[in-house]
């Protein structure tokens, strides 16, 4: 079984302040990982995702995230918030599907509610 | 390219009722899943659909179902609303091909608000 814990469920900060918003995931396997960003009343986009490889990912808008196999952590980070970064923010993990398989389900964190004020 | 595309946006039914939510995928993706979000459970799983079949399932009682047509497009059902089945219903589409399924969009979702 998979799991993801949002550490934070609201990080409220100031306009061109850095921010970090953490994830940890826990699974017996190996695994894909994501963030996805909400606005009000919208669906999911996806931010940036981790499958292999490098462990710095860079995403839309600025944002990057590290992968710490060894914390199992995906933490979020932008160095320079901007007013427009308000929204919630998703990691999801996903195993890494079995050849001739699909992606599966996605495991969801709770949600971070990033709120950046003037 | 079109995106995800749900249908209706928002809907509002009666405890008792049932109802029908419609979801169709970016043109070339066959995987479907469905999800539920609401603010007390967060988003859980419903269920995936790849090729007219379904090949994951969440852990929701049996009032939910769904299916998925040969053009990929895909619905789900419920029946016999509850209250608690108010919430927002988010459909992704993913390529759902070996070694390229590395990616699910979202549609902006179905609010359903059951009275």
């Amino acid at each position: 079984a998979q799991s993801v814990t949002q550490l934070d469920s609201q990080v409220p900060v100031f306009e061109e302040a850095p921010v970090e918003l953490r994830c940890n995931y826990s699974s017996s396997v190996s695994v894909y990982l994501f963030w996805y960003v909400q606005y009000p009343n919208q669906g999911l986009q996806l931010l940036l995702k981790y499958l292999s490889g490098s462990t710095l990912v860079k995403g839309i808008n600025g944002f990057e995230a590290e992968f710490n196999k060894s914390q199992t952590s995906f933490h979020l980070r932008k160095p320079s918030v901007h007013i427009s970064d308000t929204a919630e923010y998703f990691c999801a993990v996903s195993s890494q599907p079995d050849r001739g398989s699909t992606l599966g389900r996605l495991y969801f964190g709770r949600g971070t509610q990033l709120t950046v004020w003037p | 390219k079109a995106g995800v595309t749900q249908t209706p946006r928002y809907l509002i039914k009666t405890r008792g009722q049932q109802v029908t939510l419609s979801c169709s995928p970016i043109s070339g993706h066959r995987s479907v899943s469905w999800y539920q979000q609401t603010p007390g459970q967060g988003l859980q799983f419903l269920f995936e659909y790849f090729s007219e079949t379904q090949r994951n399932k969440g852990n929701f009682p049996g009032r939910f179902s769904g299916r998925q047509f040969s053009n990929s497009r895909s619905e789900m059902n419920v029946s016999t609303l509850e209250l608690g089945d108010s919430a927002l219903y988010l459909c992704a589409s993913s390529l759902g091909q070996p070694s390229m399924n590395t990616e699910a969009f979202f549609g902006q979702g179905t609010r359903l608000t059951v009275v």
